[in-house]
């Protein structure tokens, strides 16, 4: 499976600033998305990153919120902007890769976990 | 209703039981399940994954999936303290098949 990289891993961040995660995979993928995992909750998807377009956002997330930049097949930026501590959560890059069955299967980057003051 | 149900627990298991971790969903549609595993403070992985009723097993997970009844399970056979961890059950969702849909987790904790 593809193996994930993802920056910063963590950061600290004063509200009304933006901060921009990057996720570099280390072979093409046509898949990548970005989840959120707010503390003791489960995973929620914000986009699909598509490469040379917009990314597809999910209800309840808006792109001045969460810019998403997919310049290739290997590399993907999310942005959040004018973070508040309601945005403190961890942020997960993944790709999705298609079995012999047809489905798809995620794969996680480690994750950065972003705290608001 | 939530998309994908799962008990938040935690559940308690002893060492060398069976641990059962159950899941529901809503999209009838649905074709892809999977179970992944969630270490505190560490991201997701995936330990199965099903397509077709039935039971499917690897070592010592068995998947169990009864699309009439919505329902997905997870048996972790002779539990060890190192099953301890939260595990996500996850759905594709029928009009989107790459969109991964995950349940709330259930915590799972094996006493030694």
């Amino acid at each position: 499976s593809a193996v994930i990289s993802q920056k910063p891993s963590r950061d600290i961040c004063q509200r009304g600033t933006s901060l921009t995660i990057q996720c570099q995979v280390d072979s093409q993928v046509t898949m990548m998305f970005w989840y959120r995992q707010q503390p003791g909750q489960s995973l929620t998807l914000i986009a699909t990153a598509n490469q040379g377009s917009e990314a597809t956002y999910e209800s309840g997330f808006v792109i001045d919120k969460f810019p998403i930049s997919r310049p290739n097949l290997t590399f993907s930026t999310l942005t959040v902007s004018n973070m508040s501590p309601e945005d403190s959560s961890i942020y997960l890059c993944s790709v999705g890769q298609i079995t012999s069955s047809g489905a798809n299967v995620l794969t996680f980057g480690a994750g950065s976990r972003l705290t608001v003051l | 209703q939530k998309e994908v149900e799962q008990n938040s627990g935690p559940l308690s298991v002893p060492e060398g039981a069976i641990a059962s971790l159950n899941c529901t969903y809503s999209d009838r549609g649905s074709q892809s399940f999977f179970w992944y595993r969630q270490y505190s403070g560490k991201s997701p992985e995936l330990i199965m994954s099903i397509y077709s009723n039935g039971d499917k097993e690897d070592g010592r997970f068995t998947a169990q999936l009864n699309k009439a009844s919505q329902y997905v399970s997870l048996l972790i056979r002779d539990s060890q303290p190192s099953d301890s961890a939260t595990y996500l059950c996850a759905v594709a969702s029928y009009s989107s098949a790459s969109k991964i849909i995950f349940g709330s987790g259930t915590r799972l904790s094996i006493r030694p």
